[in-house]
């Protein structure tokens, strides 16, 4: 059961680089979000999908991009890296209306 | 916007101790509530969660949950705690007219001392 794919797991960029994390759900979810986690401030949501095609801002979206082309896939793109973008990212997913997420394993991104 | 509060950010316990870790949230209306564990190198993984009905959820390895709408609270319980229970502990809320979005509190830090 592969649930919540993410790529890669660790990245290291420089300032100004961009990326693009990738993330893949199997389980046919609606629902998908990109967060990010920073000591002692839990999870904030970036960006977040309920289909394909569809797209909205969470809490701190500045600096980053999404697409939802299919159900399964949810890349979240860094267009030009800073320092205040080292974090560890997670992609969730959940079925519609439930707001029970599925999560990823993460991806520790740095820049230096 | 709702708003989260874990207060305490860093709790130390023995084994055989009991826990209790407090969460506050400040929406008004219904609320779907979570608590979510995070064990070291790991994702996140669902702990329990309350929906409706019973007040009191149980959820996987011994953990329980108290929902007191009129404290606006959710606290996490266990009785006896182990080892294998050090992690990090996050509460969520899932307002009644946010969709499946999620806030989170800003986690608690737990070590269990053998």
């Amino acid at each position: 059961n592969a649930g919540v794919t993410q790529t890669p797991k660790f990245q290291v960029l420089k300032t100004g680089q961009s990326m693009t994390l990738q993330c893949a759900q199997d389980m046919n979810h609606e629902y998908m979000s990109w967060y990010r986690q920073d000591p002692g401030m839990g999870l904030r949501l970036i960006h977040y999908s309920v289909g394909a095609g569809i797209t909205d801002q969470g809490e701190v979206p500045n600096g980053y991009n999404v697409s939802r082309s299919t159900t399964e896939d949810f890349p979240l793109r860094l267009l030009s890296a800073a320092p205040s973008q080292t974090s560890v990212y997670f992609c969730a997913s959940s079925p519609l209306g439930t707001g029970e997420l599925f999560f990823g394993e993460g991806s520790r991104l740095t820049v230096l | 916007a709702q708003s989260v509060s874990q207060h305490n950010h860093h709790v130390i316990l023995s084994e055989a101790a009991s826990l209790e870790l407090g969460c506050n949230y400040s929406y008004g209306g219904t609320v779907n509530l979570f608590w979510y564990v995070q064990y070291p190198g790991q994702h996140l993984q669902l702990l329990l969660k309350y929906f409706s009905g019973d007040p009191l959820v149980k959820g996987i390895k011994g953990f329980e949950a108290e929902f007191i709408k009129s404290k606006f609270s959710f606290n996490l319980r266990k009785p006896s705690v182990q080892w294998s229970d050090t992690a990090e502990y996050f509460c969520a809320v899932n307002a009644g007219n946010a969709g499946n979005m999620l806030t989170f509190g800003g986690g608690t830090r737990l070590m269990v001392k053998p």
